[in-house]
């Protein structure tokens, strides 16, 4: 069974950094063709992509927050973290990570999200 | 940046009807690209299909997937209660970022 729960603080103040970390199990991120995306979710809004980070420990970035965003494996192997820097009020959301899988079929590749953490809420406020 | 655009903005039925929701990319994607998300009010996301057409495990057929680059479809057969939410499409083009649409709320009318 594949699950991925978030962690991290639930409030930041502005011009800190973001830390969140996503456990996940039931698979694994050395596997080729499997990656765990962030994605988040301003209050009342529409989700948001913020990047992914795949087997072969690539990573990949929504083109606005590139310059403030981080996204690295842990050591022990079963962890993402997601590193924001400068967060500002706007910053404010439910962030979720997500299993991505890139599964080639022929010479077509599908790419989604099939199992999701049910995501944790981030304010940023002084 | 590909632009995904999702109408009607919010689509108000009845239970039993046949809800249809639109996503237009701002560029041709292929159709293995286009995925459809539901949500669920304090939920995650949830796969609903996958490459424009093929349901993810577990989705009832009642729903289903069409189109091709730039347009998609995402059709519900006989909607049932459960179904009433917010769907997103999301592409995965040539490249990161992969956007999502600004999502369709189906309510019950």
């Amino acid at each position: 069974q594949v699950t991925l729960k978030e962690s991290g603080p639930a409030l930041v103040k502005p011009t800190q950094t973001l830390t969140l970390a996503c456990t996940f199990s039931g698979f694994s991120l050395n596997t080729s063709g499997m990656c765990v995306s962030w994605v988040r979710q301003p209050p009342g809004k529409a989700l948001e992509w913020l990047g992914h980070i795949d087997w072969d420990d690539d990573k990949y970035y929504t083109t606005s927050l590139k310059p403030r965003l981080t996204i690295s494996k842990d050591t022990s192997g079963n962890k993402v973290v997601l590193t924001m820097t400068d967060v500002d009020p706007v910053d404010t959301a439910t962030y979720y990570c997500a299993r991505m899988v890139i599964q080639s079929v022929g010479w077509l590749n599908y790419y989604y999200m099939d199992v999701w953490g049910s995501g944790t809420t981030v304010t940023v406020s002084s | 940046e590909i632009v995904l655009t999702q109408s009607p903005g919010t689509l108000a039925l009845s239970p039993g009807e046949r809800a249809t929701l639109s996503c237009r990319a701002s560029q041709f994607i292929s159709s293995s690209s286009l995925v459809w998300y539901q949500q669920k009010p304090g939920q995650a996301p949830s796969l609903l299909i996958y490459g424009a057409s093929n349901r993810a495990t577990g989705v009832p057929d009642r729903f289903s997937g069409s189109g091709s680059g730039p347009d998609f479809t995402l059709t519900i057969s006989r909607l049932e209660s459960e179904d009433f939410a917010v769907y997103y499409c999301q592409q995965y083009g040539f490249s990161p970022p992969y956007t999502f649409g600004q999502g369709t709320k189906l309510e019950i009318k």
